[in-house]
């Protein structure tokens, strides 16, 4: 029973390298999520993705990309890795919008 | 859009103290109300929830009754244990929000033997 599986649990990258995070939901569920957590900040929504073949913007969107490749795959992108982004990401699924969420365990990002 | 405000922490109890962390939010219409809790290391998982006026959410001892008339969520644990030891995170999944979740900024919880 996987749920929320994220890889790779840890990375690290010097400034202006690129990664791209990866992230699979087998609970066919419809709407994908990433966030960041950061000491004292709560968890800020990067980008999210509705339903397959949709992607939208969230409250941090700058230096990131996503693509959802199918119903089950949410991939975060950044192109040029910057120390601001040195952070744990999570992914999250949900089944529609305003159900529950599922997370990942988490990435564990550092740029130097 | 959404919006939630948590009890400031870190707060920190003896074990078999009461505990509440405070919780209100801002959001249109009726939104569903969550508890997420983050044990070291892990990801989040749903603590418990509500989806309508008046419902009270249950779950390891923990309860939160969904108060409509003055915006909160407040959860409560009549004993804490230190195996509760963790970060609590409060989100309502609003209007303005369609229905996305809006997380607080989380309440470290510590617990002394």
């Amino acid at each position: 029973n996987a749920g929320v599986t994220q890889t790779p649990k840890f990375q690290v990258l010097k400034t202006g390298q690129s990664m791209t995070l990866q992230c699979a939901q087998d609970m066919n569920h419809n709407s994908m999520y990433w966030y960041r957590q950061d000491p004292g900040m709560g968890l800020r929504l990067i980008y999210y993705s509705a339903s397959e073949g949709t992607t939208d913007k969230g409250e941090v969107p700058n230096g990131y990309n996503v693509s959802r490749l199918n119903k089950r795959e949410f991939s975060l992108r950044l192109e040029s890795a910057a120390p601001s982004q040195t952070s744990v990401y999570f992914c999250a699924s949900q089944h529609s919008q305003g159900r529950e969420l599922f997370f990942g365990e988490g990435s564990r990002l550092t740029v130097l | 859009g959404d919006s939630v405000t948590q009890m400031e922490g870190p707060v920190t109890l003896s074990e078999e103290a009461f505990l509440t962390i405070n919780c209100t939010y801002t959001a249109t219409g009726y939104p569903s109300l969550f508890w997420y809790v983050q044990y070291p290391g892990e990801g989040l998982q749903l603590l418990l929830k509500a989806t309508k006026a008046d419902d009270k959410g249950s779950n390891k001892g923990f309860e939160a009754t969904y108060r409509k008339e003055t915006t909160s969520f407040h959860l409560e644990k009549g004993s804490v244990q230190v195996s509760d030891s963790a970060v609590y995170f409060c989100a309502p999944a609003g209007g303005t929000s369609y229905g996305k979740l809006t997380f607080g900024q989380g309440t470290i919880l510590t617990v002394h033997p």
